[in-house]
């Protein structure tokens, strides 16, 4: 099984910030890597998929990039409404894993 | 515009069954590979099990794998998952998804289950 450790499980920030979320695979994979945003009671939403595909109608202060086994998820500036907690799931393989999630704060 | 929308959660004892539902919109269930993920109290999202479009290929999480049975009704465009023998540790908010190419563009609000004695 590919293991994804999401890295930091939590996070404070303030608007305007640049944030960064990072996915480290447990062996090589491919790019099929994506992120998602989820609010309490909500349904979870894809943000990136395939690594750093933007989903349609998604801001484009969101971004996915890869180096190796480590992937990683930013948003180029922190808007109140991104407050959330966010996960990276890979489907290179089964089983689907998703990383722990991070909880993103505003400060 | 696509939806899918769970149902069937509640309140059970251990030991005990439940079915939950899936029901989809605005798209062409029959052609799509649905899945189930779980949400427990304060946890993490955790992928269940996948069903291809046709309803042939199953694939379970080994956390579930024996006691949970995924199903389909195309012709209904239900999608459904069968979870036996239910513990403390399943009590979760579960999740219904599609799977367009290698992602999950479509998720429900998900359907609670607490298993309680």
């Amino acid at each position: 099984d590919i293991q994804m450790t999401q890295s930091p499980s939590s996070l404070s920030a303030s608007v305007g910030d640049r944030v960064t979320i990072t996915c480290q695979a447990s062996q090589d994979m491919s790019n099929f890597l994506n992120w998602y945003q989820h609010k309490p009671g909500k349904a979870p939403t894809l943000l990136i998929y395939d690594t750093s595909k933007l989903k349609e109608g998604v801001p484009s202060r969101f971004s996915g990039s890869r180096s190796g086994t480590d992937f990683t998820f930013t948003i180029s500036s922190l808007q109140p409404e991104d407050i959330a907690t966010y996960y990276c799931q890979q489907y290179d393989d089964l089983p689907i894993t998703f990383g722990q999630g991070t909880r993103l704060e505003m400060k | 515009q696509v939806q899918v929308v769970e149902s069937g959660g509640g309140v059970v004892q251990p030991g005990k069954s439940l079915r939950l539902s899936c029901a989809a919109s605005g798209f062409s269930f029959s052609t799509s590979n649905m899945h189930w993920v779980r949400q427990a109290p304060g946890e993490g999202l955790e992928w269940l099990a996948v069903i291809s479009f046709d309803g042939r290929t199953e694939y379970y999480a080994d956390s579930v794998k024996g006691r949970f049975t995924i199903s389909r009704d195309n012709s209904k465009e239900m999608l459904y998952i069968q979870v036996n023998s239910l513990r403390t540790e399943d009590t979760a908010t579960y999740f219904c998804a599609r799977e367009s190419g290698r992602h999950f563009d479509s998720w429900g609000q998900g359907t609670p289950v607490t298993v309680s004695s």
